[in-house]
């Protein structure tokens, strides 16, 4: 299995809304990655889980929260969001942040859109 | 701190053309080198990747890359463009001093005419 799964594909939300995006992989990957992409843009990474602990938040707004219940999943709660957060995105695993370097497995994505 | 610029943000071949798709890097230590291809609203799909070793890597759909380190570039090639390919092209590099984490360049859009 080499699949990183997220849940939901599509999402609208208020700006006063609360709710969370899913990422799920199964491969024994020690680190996990969320980012954030713009449409014709390049990926930009928020946050790196690496062995279940947070170890890089790049300078995200709170109202993003991240967090990683075991070392399968990862989860991103959202809260007050504004129009501007609507993106797509994306989950990544990754054996480790750890030695030699290898490719990072992605999701499908969540497109987010904030109203 | 390492750095990748994909020349050309949009590149158009018609079908059955040679596909050149270019990517520089910049790093201090020896990078590993990646190139995804993301199609519309999905997630990004490794074509190929260059550790250590043999310098022309052969990928995923007949694309393959070469890295130069005198021109410290990793430019992905396929010699005949289908209307299948046309997608979004992303050029990264990592390296452990940054715990791994990919930079990617700002990406390249190929069209395929028919």
């Amino acid at each position: 299995d080499t699949e990183v799964t997220q849940t939901p594909k599509h999402l609208v939300m208020g700006m006063t809304n609360k709710k969370s995006l899913k990422c799920e992989q199964h491969m024994g990957h020690r680190a996990m990655y969320w980012y954030k992409q713009k449409a014709k843009k390049p990926p930009e990474l928020m946050f790196v889980y690496s062995y279940e602990k947070l170890s890089i938040n790049e300078s995200v707004p709170s109202r993003f929260s991240p967090e990683c219940p075991n070392s399968s999943l990862l989860n991103l709660h959202l809260h007050a969001l504004q129009p501007e957060d609507s993106a797509l995105y994306l989950c990544a695993s990754s054996p480790s942040t750890l030695g030699r370097p290898t490719e990072a497995f992605f999701g499908q994505g969540t497109r987010l859109t904030v109203v | 701190a390492q750095s990748v610029t994909q020349l050309g943000s949009h590149v158009s071949v018609s079908e059955g053309a040679l596909v050149l798709l270019r990517c520089n890097y910049s790093s201090s230590v020896p990078p590993y080198l990646f190139w995804y291809v993301q199609y519309p609203n999905q997630g990004l799909q490794l074509l190929l990747k260059y550790t250590t070793g043999a310098t022309l890597v052969k990928g995923i759909n007949g694309f393959e890359a070469e890295f130069k380190k005198s021109e410290t570039s990793f430019h992905l090639t396929k010699p005949s463009a289908h209307m299948s390919d046309a997608a979004e092209y992303f050029c990264a590099v990592s390296v452990p001093q940054a715990g791994n984490m990919l930079t990617f360049g700002g990406g390249t859009r190929l069209m395929v005419k028919p």
